[in-house]
């Protein structure tokens, strides 16, 4: 199985800051590498696929890097309705989450 | 527009068998590429997939489940079903229907808990 491993499980931030995400595969999965957010009770939106191609209607505030086995989300600017939990899957091989970063208000 | 609904029991006992039901809708799963399937979320806890359909029948497990999952598709009513056996506790969860191409999750449905308890 691939593992995945996000840092920080947690992190307080204020609006306008510029959050920085990180996710890691146990083994390469290339470019394989998709974001999604979600906010409580609701199901996860589709944010970034092929590490950073941003899915259509999603604001270019968001931006992802990386291949291989290192990947990052950035929000440049952060609004109110970022507020959430984001979550990496890699789709490489079957697909696997990492344990997701809540993003709160400081 | 394409939407997905989950339907099926929201408290199972354990040792029993789960099944759910996607209806879906603004798709054709004999579209090549296009996917259906599965994905669960425990109360507080992270997305663990469970399965795939194919738009050619072709279908894939979770290695950790795939003794347990079933998944089916039934072309004519837009629906997939999901069973999974000998449900415990720690399959309690939201379960998830999906849509996607290309090995990537797109779409999703609402989402439907179900608690295992006796």
């Amino acid at each position: 199985d691939i593992q995945m491993t996000q840092s920080p499980s947690a992190l307080s931030a204020s609006v306008g800051d510029r959050v920085t995400i990180s996710c890691r595969a146990s083994q390469s999965v290339s470019y394989f590498l998709a974001w999604y957010q979600q906010k409580p009770g609701k199901a996860p939106n589709l944010l970034i696929y092929k590490a950073s191609t941003l899915q259509s209607g999603v604001p270019s505030r968001f931006s992802g890097s990386g291949s291989g086995t290192e990947f990052t989300l950035t929000i440049s600017s952060l609004q109110p309705d970022d507020f959430a939990t984001y979550y990496c899957q890699q789709y490489n091989y079957y697909f696997t989450f990492g344990q997701g970063t809540k993003l709160e208000i400081k | 527009q394409i939407t997905l609904k989950e339907s099926g029991p929201t408290q199972v006992k354990p040792t029993q068998t789960l099944t759910l039901t996607c209806t879906f809708s603004g798709f054709s799963l004999t579209t090549s590429g296009v996917a259906v399937g599965w994905i669960r979320q425990p109360p507080g806890k992270t997305l663990e997939w469970l399965a795939l359909i194919y738009w050619d029948d072709d279908k894939r497990y979770s290695p950790s489940l795939k003794n347990r999952l079933t998944i089916t598709r039934d072309t004519s009513k837009n629906q997939v079903v999901l069973t999974l056996t000998n449900m415990d506790p720690v399959d309690t969860a939201t379960y998830y229907c999906t849509q996607g191409s290309r090995g990537l999750t797109v779409y999703w449905g609402q989402g439907t808990l179900v608690t295992v308890s006796s």
